[in-house]
Formats: C-alpha cells, structure tokens, sequence
C-alpha cells in the first residue's frame, strides 16, 4: 500500500512570499489532515477534510492559509503571505472514515518550510 | 481547549537501561494515541488505548491509560538504539475525531 505522499520536501521562501504544498494521501481515505508541527513542538492541526469537506478548521490562520481538497482526493495548502513564525514542518495525515474516530491517522514524511 | 503535557521533555539512556514517558492531562479522553516520529518523518502510530486502566504491550514497550482516561505512560524495557526517537501522546476527546498532540518526549538511546 502506498503511504501519503508530500511535496515539495522542502521550501526556502523570503517573508512575505507566498509558497504551496501538495499532499496525496492514502487510496480510500476519506479523511485528509494538515498539520503545523515546529520545532521542538507536538503537530498542530490546521485543518480537517471530509472528502471534500472542511470538518474542523479552527486553527487555521485563515488570513493567511488556505486549503482546498476539491475532488476529495488530494489537497493543497496555501500560505500568503508567509510570515518568519510560519517556519515549520507541514505535515499531511489521512485515515478511513468509521464514525467512532479511532482509525490510525497514516502521515506524509512532511514539507520543511524555512522563512528567511 | 484540551492540552496533553508530556514528560519528561528529553531522555537519554544507555542501551539495556529502561525508561517511562508521561502524558498528562486535566481533560478526560475518549482515546488516547503513542506515536513515534523520526527525524525527517512522520509519525508513526504505536498504539491506540481506549478503556481506562486498559495496559497494552508491544514487544519491549507497554502502554497504561490512566483509571480516569486522563493520563497515560509508555514504558520500554532493555531500550535499543532503536528505539531512539520523539515520542508523541495524542488524545481523542469525547466530540469527534480530532486529536490534540503533546509536545513530545525526545529519547536518545546511546551504543
């Protein structure tokens, strides 16, 4: 079975600059996550899709990040414009759907975002 | 907000040593998640506990979930270099499917 995939696995932009990362996740998840993980910090969940759906946004900066997940498949997550304390690995996790909310989130190895 | 701390915040053992990880929290979970996260990785799902009091092993490592179902430890036994990593508590509260991540505990196993 194919694991999720990221790109890019890394990004180097200039503050203000606006940068995109692509996640694929697992065949058949109908679940997709976004996650901000710092370092030296536990992730931090950005954004919940339900096929292509937004179950839980509320972490979101939504002033200056965006997601989108249109065809229920893969997704995009967007930053601009990019500021220094946006330096962090972004994360992306799917799962199956059950209802009881206890399947195993599956990650993406991550996008390293370094803010200059 | 449901906020998961974990303790301590690094460890370093040597190998054949034994360690014990905590995760705690004032906030009752629905389900409690271990992970472990290697540099320039994912994390990687170990565990899922769900009953209070409920123990679970694997391999060389045990898990407890706490009476309450808020707090939780892992404990390996006779540490590996392999078992060098960041470890990750993440609960699942009563509402839904989100899961609130600790902050991790650091474990650097040495030869």
């Amino acid at each position: 079975e194919a694991g999720v995939a990221q790109s890019p696995r890394y990004k180097i932009i200039e503050k203000r600059q606006s940068v995109a990362f692509w996640c694929n996740p697992i065949s058949g998840h109908a679940t997709l996550y976004w996650y901000q993980q710092i370092l030296g910090q536990g992730p931090k969940l950005l954004i919940q899709f339900q096929n292509n759906g937004v179950v839980d946004d509320s972490q979101l900066p939504k002033d200056r990040f965006s997601a989108e997940r249109l065809k229920g498949v893969d997704s995009t997550l967007k930053i601009q414009p990019a500021k220094l304390e946006d330096s962090a690995v972004y994360l992306c996790a799917s799962s199956l759907w059950t209802g009881t909310g206890n399947q195993p989130q599956h990650f993406g190895d991550g996008t390293r975002l370094s803010i200059l | 907000t449901q906020l998961l701390e974990q303790s301590p915040q690094f460890l370093s053992i040597q190998e054949g040593e034994n360690l014990t990880v905590y995760c705690n929290s004032s906030s009752v979970f629905s389900s409690l998640q271990w992970y472990r996260q290697e540099p320039g990785e994912g994390p990687v799902l170990l565990v899922t506990v769900v009953t209070g009091g409920e123990v679970k092993k694997l391999k060389r490592l045990t898990f407890q979930f706490g009476d309450a179902r808020k707090d939780s430890s892992l404990h390996i036994t006779a540490a590996q270099t392999g078992d060098t990593g960041l470890y990750l508590c993440a609960g699942r509260g009563a509402a839904g499917n989100k899961l609130t991540f600790g902050g991790g505990t650091r474990v650097l196993v040495k030869p």
